[in-house]
């Protein structure tokens, strides 16, 4: 068992240009969630998916954020004409499913905006 | 405001002490999860509690749900055992995502 799969693990980027992160759950988990980490708000909850479906995307910016999960075994989540405040470590968990199941974290995407 | 409040944010440990980390809710906490963040950045599970205690080697865990707050007891720390701690609640029923809280940073020297 690989564990949960983000890449890339850092990337640098351009004021304006688009980034996009993968992340891989674990094997036979059916509730993948997106988190941002940084200093000054912590550990912020994005959005979460259960069998493929959003079930909640509360945390979402409305603008220039979205994410996908095409299929069981990825989920995607793209950030439009990035600014400097998204800067910040994206955190990627899978677990069983969203009911009373252990939280499993990738290691994250560092995702710096210049 | 802060759903999930974490006490204390930072703490120095020599080897060997024990201590405790608390969060207090302003949530109907049905569940708590707590997490160590070590210093590359990956996040590992340490409990996953429902009201109730649970052990796993020097550390302990209890929950209490009619009280709202859960604590996390380190017994004879170890160097290993510094980083950052974090606990997350699930709010009600029905399977919404975790709340985390700010993170209890715990030092551990020889």
């Amino acid at each position: 068992n690989a564990g949960v799969i983000q890449t890339p693990r850092h990337k640098v980027t351009g004021k304006g240009q688009e980034a996009t992160l993968w992340c891989e759950p674990i094997s036979g988990h059916s509730a993948v969630f997106w988190y941002r980490q940084t200093i000054v708000q912590g550990l912020e909850f994005l959005t979460y998916f259960r069998n493929q479906a959003p079930i909640d995307d509360s945390g979402m910016p409305k603008e220039r954020f979205s994410a996908q999960m095409p299929n069981q075994s990825h989920s995607t989540l793209k950030i439009q004409s990035t600014q400097p405040q998204d800067s910040a470590v994206y955190l990627c968990a899978s677990s069983l499913d969203n009911s009373g199941n252990t939280l499993y974290f990738g290691e994250g995407s560092r995702l710096i905006v210049v | 405001g802060d759903k999930v409040k974490q006490s204390p944010s930072a703490l120095s440990l020599q080897e060997g002490t024990n201590s405790a980390l608390r969060c207090n809710f302003s949530i109907a906490a049905t569940t708590v999860q707590w997490f160590l963040q070590n210093p590359r950045g990956s996040l590992m599970n340490l409990f996953y509690l429902v009201p109730g205690t649970k052990e796993n080697g020097r550390l302990k865990s209890a929950f209490d749900s009619k009280e709202s707050y859960s604590t996390l007891h380190i017994r004879d720390a170890q160097l290993e055992d510094s980083g950052t701690y974090f606990c997350a609640a699930e709010e009600g029923q029905g399977g919404r995502a975790l709340i985390f809280g700010t993170g209890t940073t715990v030092s551990v020297s020889p």
